[in-house]
């Protein structure tokens, strides 16, 4: 089985300043995928990010990079820059066993004007 | 990304009557599909996933033959809440994927399904 643990329900950011979002996730397997993706109030689930567990670069998109730590099963998501449309649910998922995407509970991001 | 509707977006229903729930991949063809429910200010739950072709796979606890789903084609699945009942009113969620070993999932702008 795998698990996903988001530790912050809730989280703020000024505008324009950085915010990181925790995850850590549990699996048996050795290859498998991580993934943050964003639900904003239209809760359409919008990707963020992936990253490959085989590669050890961090993967980044534009103001959105990843801080992935294999060994301490740590997949924490940095944005940088926040803007108001930042604001959302963010969901860090993994993609292993079974071919399952498997969610967290979810981090409430609010971003202040 | 990869674009998939879902149709229709919002649905209100008698109790008791079947509702359908379609699922296409517009810009690609999607060997697996899936179908998730969100209660309000939870996660994601996956229901099932479905194949093109063949019988879908489903989650512990959850009906098959409460929630019908069929993958007919490379492009569309289709998830029916047979005899709804207000228990089932929530949000349900399609996702698609080319390859699900390795393959991002690309998700529908999900279904609010309120049943009176």
């Amino acid at each position: 089985a795998q698990t996903v643990t988001q530790s912050q329900p809730e989280m703020s950011v000024q505008e324009a300043e950085t915010v990181t979002l925790s995850c850590t996730y549990d699996t048996s397997e050795s290859d498998y995928y991580l993934f943050w993706y964003k639900q904003p109030p239209s809760r359409q689930m919008i990707l963020v990010i992936r990253q490959e567990a085989y590669k050890q670069q961090n993967a980044t998109e534009n103001r959105f990079s990843v801080n992935f730590q294999k060994a301490a099963k740590s997949f924490s998501l940095k944005i940088s820059d926040s803007q108001l449309g930042d604001a959302a649910m963010y969901f860090c998922a993994i993609l292993g066993a079974g071919n399952m995407l498997t969610f967290g509970g979810g981090t409430r991001l609010m971003v202040k004007p | 990304g990869a674009v998939v509707s879902q149709h229709p977006s919002w649905v209100i229903c008698k109790s008791g009557t079947s509702v359908k729930i379609e699922c296409r991949s517009l810009d690609f063809q999607a060997t697996t599909m899936f179908w998730y429910r969100q209660f309000p200010k939870q996660s994601l739950m996956l229901m099932a996933t479905s194949n093109e072709g063949s019988k879908a796979t489903y989650e512990q606890g959850v009906e098959k033959d409460k929630f019908l789903i069929n993958h007919a084609s490379l492009t569309l699945s289709t998830l029916t809440v047979t005899s709804a009942h207000p228990e089932d009113s929530s949000f349900y969620i399609c996702s698609a994927s080319s390859d699900p070993s390795t393959d991002t999932q690309y998700f529908g702008p999900g279904t609010r399904l309120t049943v009176l």
